[in-house]
């Protein structure tokens, strides 16, 4: 059964730091990977979509890295702003099908100005 | 990604009354949704999952009686807690099911509180 993990579970840090979110999975086996946002009360926002045989996506100042093999992701946030505070969740889609994602608890993210 | 419409936002029900969750694809055909639940500072657990046109599908311990839901067409999803007691009061959200190159969508959620 897929085990997805996310460490650290909360995050503090001041404004303009550059800092690192790490996912990981136990079976590698998947299909793509996906990072979204969550503010407290709100739905879910899609930040990144990584499939299988990529390595890494980038948009503005976030960029997603996935080493499939090692069944491990990592979220890393340039420059970060008070806005960027919020739950980051990771989520691993086994196949191809609409299949349910299976999600990670989350790194709830507090960035101090 | 598709534009999913989520109604109420927030409501707040007397317990033994039911309450009914909208979940709307604007712009997606979503032959399957997904349901979520969602407890303070937890991760999403998948409740359901629903088929345009057929019954749906409910995870292990998820009451079908209770969580009543209903896919009767490629844009509307609705999920209905019936008889709700203090114990249903959490965060619902939906999903339709997964766009070519873009992934998972979700709803922008029900938070719900049974008094």
């Amino acid at each position: 059964k897929q085990e997805v993990t996310q460490i650290p579970a909360a995050l503090s840090v001041p404004e303009g730091e550059n800092l690192v979110l790490n996912c990981s999975f136990t079976d590698s086996a998947i299909y793509n990977l996906q990072w979204f946002r969550q503010d407290p009360g709100k739905g879910l926002t899609s930040l990144l979509l990584i499939q299988s045989s990529q390595r890494e996506q980038t948009s503005g100042r976030l960029n997603a890295s996935l080493d499939k093999s090692s069944g491990r992701s990592t979220l890393y946030i340039a420059a970060s702003q008070p806005g960027d505070s919020a739950t980051y969740l990771c989520a691993v889609s086994p196949d191809s099908g609409n299949t349910p994602l299976v999600f990670g608890k989350g790194t709830r993210l507090s960035v101090i100005a | 990604g598709a534009v999913v419409s989520q109604h109420p936002s927030r409501v707040i029900c007397k317990s033994g009354t039911s309450v009914k969750i909208e979940c709307r694809s604007l712009d997606f055909q979503a032959t399957t949704m997904f349901w979520y639940r969602q407890f303070p500072k937890k991760s999403l657990m998948l409740m359901a999952t629903s088929n345009e046109g057929s019954k749906a599908t409910y995870e292990q311990g998820v009451e079908k009686d209770k969580f009543l839901i209903n896919h009767a067409s490629l844009t509307l999803s609705t999920l209905t807690v019936t008889s709700a007691h203090p114990e249903d009061s959490s965060f619902y959200i939906c999903s339709p099911g997964r766009e070519p190159n873009y992934g998972y969508t979700f709803g922008s959620g029900t938070r719900l509180t049974v008094v």
